[in-house]
């Protein structure tokens, strides 16, 4: 049982490069969100999904898109990187009892 | 809109000594949650308060739910070193149970 995992751990990524973070959960929860975390600020939601296929807003979405295309995945993407997305990205999930369970993060840094 | 002010931000303490942290709101919150951050991981859930007034353990680490439902507190008796990290509060957001937000963090750092 692996809980929430993140692919990759690690990311170095030049200005205007794209790039796909992975979130996968065999936990069979319908609730999956994408954090990042910087430092002072917090944890803030950048978007998450209620179900397989919906996306929704989060607090801070802009320069993101996320796809839910099966329940267990949660994919989070930058079109074009900027210096400003250099941060943790953690992804979580719920079961639909307030509960979040979090995956380990990805700290992505864009030169 | 709903926020989440933990106080204090970060704190230095001696092993042995207790901790006393605390997150207030000025909404109300159904619910209060503490999770713990260690380095280089994610959030883990420590506690959840579902009731007002509710006084919650887990091991050496006490949480309580205001009675006003706008504050929570969280206390650690006597600290060990795996203690440290960063411990957020959180709360569903405007009551949902499809989101819910973080405060800030309070940071605890054991002194040797």
């Amino acid at each position: 049982n692996a809980g929430v995992t993140q692919t990759p751990k690690f990311r170095v990524l030049k200005t205007g490069q794209s790039m796909t973070l992975l979130c996968a959960q065999d936990m069979n929860h319908e609730y999956m969100y994408w954090y990042r975390q910087d430092p002072g600020m917090g944890l803030r939601l950048i978007h998450y999904s209620v179900g397989e296929g919906t996306t929704a807003k989060g607090e801070v979405p802009d320069g993101y898109n996320v796809s839910r295309l099966k329940k267990q995945n949660f994919l989070l993407g930058l079109e074009s990187a900027a210096p400003s997305q250099t941060s943790v990205y953690f992804c979580a999930t719920n079961g639909g009892s307030n509960e979040q369970f979090f995956g380990p993060g990805t700290r992505l840094t864009v030169l | 809109g709903q926020q989440l002010n933990q106080s204090p931000q970060s704190m230095f303490i001696q092993e042995g000594e207790d901790v006393s942290m605390n997150c207030t709101s000025s909404s109300i919150f159904n619910t209060w949650l503490w999770y713990k951050q260690d380095p280089g991981e994610g959030p883990v859930l420590l506690i959840a308060l579902y009731k007002a007034g509710e006084l919650t353990s887990n091991g050496r680490l006490t949480a309580q739910f205001g009675i006003t439902r706008k504050d929570s507190f969280l206390n650690i008796s006597a600290s060990i070193p795996s203690d440290v990290g960063i411990y957020f509060c959180a709360g569903p957001k405007m009551n949902r149970d499809d989101k819910i937000i973080f405060g800030k963090g309070t940071r605890l750092h054991i002194l040797p």
